[in-house]
């Protein structure tokens, strides 16, 4: 089955602080995003990756970066966190290809930023 | 660059009753439109997708109406059930290739007994 996998479902964090969110893909996909979800929002792109080490912002990057060192690992970093950081970040993975290659996500981090 | 308008922002309908969500988009150039289905504690993931050189597909309860002149597509619910209290996100190509979706805000629908 396929999987993507967040490493943490809660995590509570300083203002200030660095704070790395980690993904990780088992289905050798080629395109990772990082979303964030708050309600009545929907899911924002924050960044996305279409191959190791490259990256494209998506709708919302301040206050954010990303790295992907390998094909099934996406990092979402916050490199001062901020309380209006508080969010659900949810990870997800697909294939090039709209048609037929849904995008895979995991079931989300709820980061609280205090 | 796509946009998606979701409508209504909640829906509440009763059991056996027909649940409907509505997506308007502005960019006829793109030929995907998914429906995403998203239940509490989990990510979302795909429920049904249409391409516009159709005006209808159906998976089991599940329907997209596409309406390519009115740039719009609905999902329909048939025969609801409380297991179908979800949140449900249509969504659209942001360009052509290898681009990431753009996602309405989401629709939480509740099924009542």
């Amino acid at each position: 089955d396929v999987k993507v996998t967040q490493s943490s479902r809660y995590l509570v964090k300083r203002t200030g602080e660095k704070v790395f969110l980690e993904c990780v893909q088992d289905m050798d996909h080629e395109n990772m995003f990082w979303y964030r979800q708050d309600p009545g929002l929907g899911l924002r792109l924050i960044y996305f990756s279409y191959d190791v080490k490259m990256k494209e912002k998506g709708d919302i990057p301040e206050g954010y970066s990303v790295s992907r060192e390998k094909k099934e690992r996406f990092s979402l970093i916050l490199e001062s966190a901020s309380t209006n950081q508080t969010s659900m970040y949810l990870c997800a993975s697909n294939n090039p290809g709209q048609y037929n290659q849904p995008q895979h996500f995991g079931d989300g981090t709820r980061l609280s930023i205090l | 660059q796509q946009q998606v308008k979701q409508s209504p922002q909640s829906l509440i309908v009763q059991k056996g009753g027909i649940s409907i969500i509505n997506c308007a988009y502005e960019n006829t150039a793109f030929d995907y439109f998914p429906w995403y289905q998203q239940f509490p504690g989990k990510g979302p993931a795909l429920l049904i997708a249409i391409r516009p050189d159709v005006s209808e597909k159906k998976e089991g309860r599940f329907t997209i109406s596409f309406n390519k002149s009115a740039k719009q597509f609905s999902l329909h619910i048939m025969d609801s059930q409380p297991g179908d209290s979800a949140t449900y996100f249509c969504a659209a190509p942001r360009g052509a290739g290898n681009t990431p979706l753009v996602f309405g805000k989401g629709t939480r629908l509740s099924v009542i007994a």
